[in-house]
């Protein structure tokens, strides 16, 4: 069973479309992250989640908005998607304070 | 804030002994973490120190002196499936949730 799975694994789509990216945890963990990396392979934290809950929002443009229905699940929408969003996107979890973060596979965005 | 230093690139060959150096900067410390992540792959998780001194774990180990903020990861016994990038991480110091991972090194492993 993966531990954390999100989907999809590539999305090509043009400038200015709406797309989300899912991501599920079955580790049983409180804490969930968006993360984001470059073309220079630079991880950059976006969004942190503890039990549903908003912790960490990071200087990221208000078109990204992630959503935690329960705390096995963080997806992000991104709206009015610019060439500068083409990167991998991880999704990654933690138990509290827990010195290991699992990462998914990535989503590889191509903005066209 | 929090930064993190590493070397960008190193090269070794199969066999060989390699050490990535990582140096951070930040006020409140949960431990230095190192994470491997091949071409096209997740990061995944080496290790963690945190207190001083050298963990082993098979051919990695890595070490921690927290009074020069200070950490490096030491491969033995090099193969050809080492290569990778290999980030080292802190605690977020406003809360100590979310990972800052440093820059990252790529080792390339020669034949």
């Amino acid at each position: 069973d993966t531990a954390v799975s999100q989907t999809p694994k590539y999305l090509v789509t043009q400038m200015g479309n709406d797309k989300s990216i899912k991501c599920e945890q079955n580790l049983g963990h409180d804490t969930m992250y968006w993360y984001k990396q470059d073309s220079k392979k630079f991880l950059k934290i976006m969004f942190s989640y503890n039990n549903k809950e908003l912790i960490i929002n990071e200087t990221v443009p208000n078109r990204f908005s992630p959503k935690s229905p329960d705390k096995a699940h963080l997806n992000l929408h991104i709206n009015s998607l610019e060439l500068g969003d083409s990167a991998v996107y991880f999704c990654a979890s933690s138990q509290d304070r827990q010195t290991e973060a699992f990462f998914g596979q990535g989503t590889r965005l191509t903005v066209v | 804030g929090q930064s993190l230093e590493q070397p960008s690139e190193v090269t070794a060959v199969e066999g060989a002994i390699v050490q990535i150096n990582c140096t951070y900067q930040t006020s409140g410390f949960y431990g230095l973490s190192w994470y491997q992540q091949h071409d096209g792959g997740a990061p995944t998780f080496l290790s963690y120190n945190a207190l001083d001194g050298l963990e082993e774990t098979g051919r990695f180990s890595s070490f921690l002196s927290r009074s020069d903020s200070y950490g490096y990861l030491l491969l033995q016994e090099l193969q050809m499936k080492d290569s990778a990038s290999y980030f080292c991480a802190v605690r977020d110091q406003r809360d100590g949730q979310n990972f800052v991972f440093g820059p990252g090194t790529r080792l390339s492993v020669l034949p």
